[in-house]
């Protein structure tokens, strides 16, 4: 069965520097999104992606975030300069919500713990 | 922000019985409605799933119920099984090409033998 990847499973950084998180989606998906998670709050929305260009992005998603699909495969998230309350689970996960198809669920990853020092 | 509301941070159920896992919204523009598991250190996994034009889905042992004047949901695991025991997370969307999730807290369920 198809899944979505993510690598690593743990990064730890230290505050000021760049972390680059890496997904892989399911092949024949076209949205792709980012998620967090802080110990102990809710899941939280950081960014769609669609067409190879951002869809949606909350507020969390600050200059300091980037996204993006270098290739055919992978989705990345790159944060440009570490802080301290960006250490979170980061959860990767792509829908195939094709034209023809009002509903579609979201198939995630199974993480990176982000660990910022 | 509290759209999306799981009022119970855990759950405790004996083998063979009904898990009842509760979920409350606040925005009437939602109309899709999606109930995630999760284990220790892995990611959600989809569980079952409800648009707004349904009031009931069922898949196997899960069903999820849909009430739509009360902005409340509920899924029931019927018989609930030790493999059952993880966190339960109810989730939202509106209409809409992305269709980012609003995510409640989370439920844990432990289901004793």
């Amino acid at each position: 069965e198809p899944e979505v990847t993510q690598t690593p499973s743990h990064q730890v950084t230290q505050m000021g520097q760049e972390v680059i998180l890496r997904c892989v989606p399911i092949s024949n998906h076209l949205y792709f999104y980012w998620y967090r998670q802080i110990l102990g709050q809710k899941v939280e929305f950081l960014v769609s992606f669609y067409n190879n260009e951002i869809s949606e992005k909350s507020e969390i998603f600050d200059d300091q975030f980037s996204v993006e699909r270098p290739d055919g495969s992978n989705f990345t998230l790159k944060i440009r300069s570490t802080k301290l309350e960006d250490s979170a689970m980061y959860f990767c996960a792509s829908s195939v919500t094709t034209s023809g198809t009002r509903y579609n669920e979201q198939f995630f990853g199974p993480g990176t713990r982000l660990t910022v020092l | 922000d509290q759209q999306v509301k799981q009022n119970s941070p855990s759950l405790s159920v004996q083998e063979g019985r009904i898990s009842i896992l509760n979920c409350d919204y606040t925005n009437s523009m939602f109309d899709y409605f999606l109930w995630y598991k999760k284990y220790p250190a892995e990611g959600p996994t989809f569980l079952i799933s409800i648009s707004s034009i349904k009031d009931k889905n069922e898949d196997g042992r899960f069903t999820v119920f849909l009430n739509k004047s009360a902005k409340h949901l509920s899924l029931h695991i019927v018989p609930s099984q030790p493999g059952d025991s993880a966190v339960y997370f109810c989730a939202a969307s509106v209409a809409g090409n992305n269709r980012k999730l609003i995510w409640g807290l989370g439920t844990s369920l432990a289901v004793n033998p």
